[in-house]
């Protein structure tokens, strides 16, 4: 059983569209985190949301954390080619000693 | 200057035999992991040190073994190499796991390639 689903699997989309990216699961997290991994190279964190509800922006980027703190958005506005990649989403439960990943987002976007 | 840095970056091998990934930081981080990441992305722990010491050992084969020298580094050692091991390994590191889950620093990862 998948921990983290992440909706959708892939997403190709054209240049200055809109886009959400979903991360959903049926436990709560303490925090969850998103990373972006492009080819060839590790994952790099984007963002860390620890309470329920924070909505947090990285440019044209807006994290959400739901209220219950068991699902998580990413929105990305006016999307550029730079902006393609692997979208992970990561979450850390209360007690635990290891942070489970979601199987990831491909996002292309067509310039 | 390289946070994480892992060698080699291709590793291509035939099925039964041993090899190793050196994994460095130079993070003065305390925690240290190993990752596999499938032909599908997905990234799962495999095991994370803390202070050289062994914190998480997922439900991975005994022909894995970790070893940590120093706290800089993490190094895997994998026998008897079967098909089913090849994907891309990633070693990563964090500050002191105790203090809850900081930003984890991965490495360009080694894509293991088992004939």
């Amino acid at each position: 059983t998948q921990l983290l689903e992440q909706s959708p699997q892939f997403l190709s989309i054209q240049e200055g569209e809109n886009l959400t990216v979903y991360c959903n699961s049926s436990s709560v997290f303490s925090s969850l985190q998103w990373y972006r991994q492009e080819p060839g190279e590790g994952p790099v964190l984007l963002v860390t949301v620890v309470t329920g509800g924070e909505v947090k922006k990285l440019k044209r980027l807006t994290f959400q954390f739901g209220d219950a703190r068991k699902d998580s958005s990413l929105h990305i506005t006016a999307a550029q080619p730079g902006d393609t990649g692997l979208y992970l989403c990561a979450g850390e439960k209360g007690g635990s000693e290891k942070l489970v990943f979601g199987k990831g987002t491909k996002l292309t976007v067509n310039p | 200057d390289t946070a994480v840095s892992q060698t080699p970056k291709y590793l291509v091998t035939q099925m039964g035999n041993d090899k190793s990934i050196k994994c460095e930081q130079n993070l003065g981080h305390d925690t240290m992991y190993w990752y596999k990441q499938d032909s599908k992305k997905f990234l799962k722990i495999m095991f994370s040190y803390n202070n050289k010491e062994l914190i998480i050992n997922e439900t991975v084969p005994n022909r894995f073994s970790p070893k940590s020298p120093d706290k800089a580094h993490l190094n895997l050692h994998i026998n008897s190499l079967e098909l089913g091991d090849s994907a891309v390994y990633f070693c990563a590191s964090s500050q002191d796991l105790t203090s809850g889950w900081g930003e984890q620093f991965f490495g360009p990862g080694t894509r293991l390639t088992v004939l």
